[in-house]
């Protein structure tokens, strides 16, 4: 158990439809990073969090956003859903010091089905 | 451009044999980090490793070990006499001082199958 928590596990919604992807981070980590992992993508980084500021940007849609609450849990919403965002989409976190590249816990992840 | 192959899509051995999973890298930084990530069936991705480019020394942990090559931009990992146990995606992944060490790039992976 790497200790970040992803809620909820699976999530099956129809084209067009927002959802929203819940984390929290390991107790003590300030950063929060959000991939996506999918068959043709492999996995990809979408967007990093460090105390509730963003900081670096990936391969991350418009029609994705994110953000990092006062109490370090983050939050990734996916919006006007199509069937290619159909992917595993993992939260990780670090102790996140911008001088150093710490290694990143990753949650067991939110399976998202769109049909 | 940061890169990492991994050029073995999958590799099956029988239990108790050694394998080699290979890792190569493109950056054009002098800072950076190299990272071992396991993935299990069930899903989530497992911490192995990580490594720092001024740290060129050979790492082992138990049965798995890793060897860091700057000369030739690789690091690979080795496990010695598999177990079952140890089927599963691995990925190599890179992190550069240049984007702020903020993102991990990773490797298409290699899938272990370990037979009994």
């Amino acid at each position: 158990d790497s200790g970040v928590t992803q809620t909820p596990k699976h999530l099956i919604t129809a084209t067009g439809q927002r959802v929203t992807l819940r984390c929290s981070p390991r107790s003590g980590d300030l950063s929060v990073y959000w991939y996506q992992q999918s068959l043709d993508q492999g996995l990809q980084f979408l967007i990093q969090y460090y105390n509730g500021e963003e900081r670096a940007k990936g391969n991350i849609l418009e029609r994705f956003s994110a953000q990092q609450f006062p109490d370090l849990h983050s939050e990734l919403n996916l919006s006007s859903l199509e069937l290619g965002d159909s992917a595993l989409y993992f939260c990780a976190s670090s102790v996140g010091n911008p001088s150093a590249s710490y290694e990143q816990y990753f949650g067991p992840g939110t399976r998202l089905t769109v049909t | 451009a940061q890169k990492v192959t991994q050029a073995q899509t999958e590799i099956s051995v029988v239990e108790k044999e050694d394998v080699t999973l290979d890792c190569v890298y493109e950056t054009r930084d002098t800072t950076y980090y190299l990272f071992w990530y396991k993935q299990p069936p069930s899903g989530e991705l497992v911490f192995l490793i990580r490594r720092n480019s001024f740290d060129e020394q050979n790492e082992i942990s138990g049965r798995y070990s890793w060897n860091f090559q700057k000369s030739t931009s690789s690091f690979n990992f080795t496990i010695t006499a598999s177990q079952v146990v140890d089927s599963a995606v691995y990925f190599c992944a890179l992190s550069e001082k240049n984007t702020g060490f903020q993102k991990l790039v990773f490797g298409t992976g290699t899938r272990l199958l370990v037979s009994p």
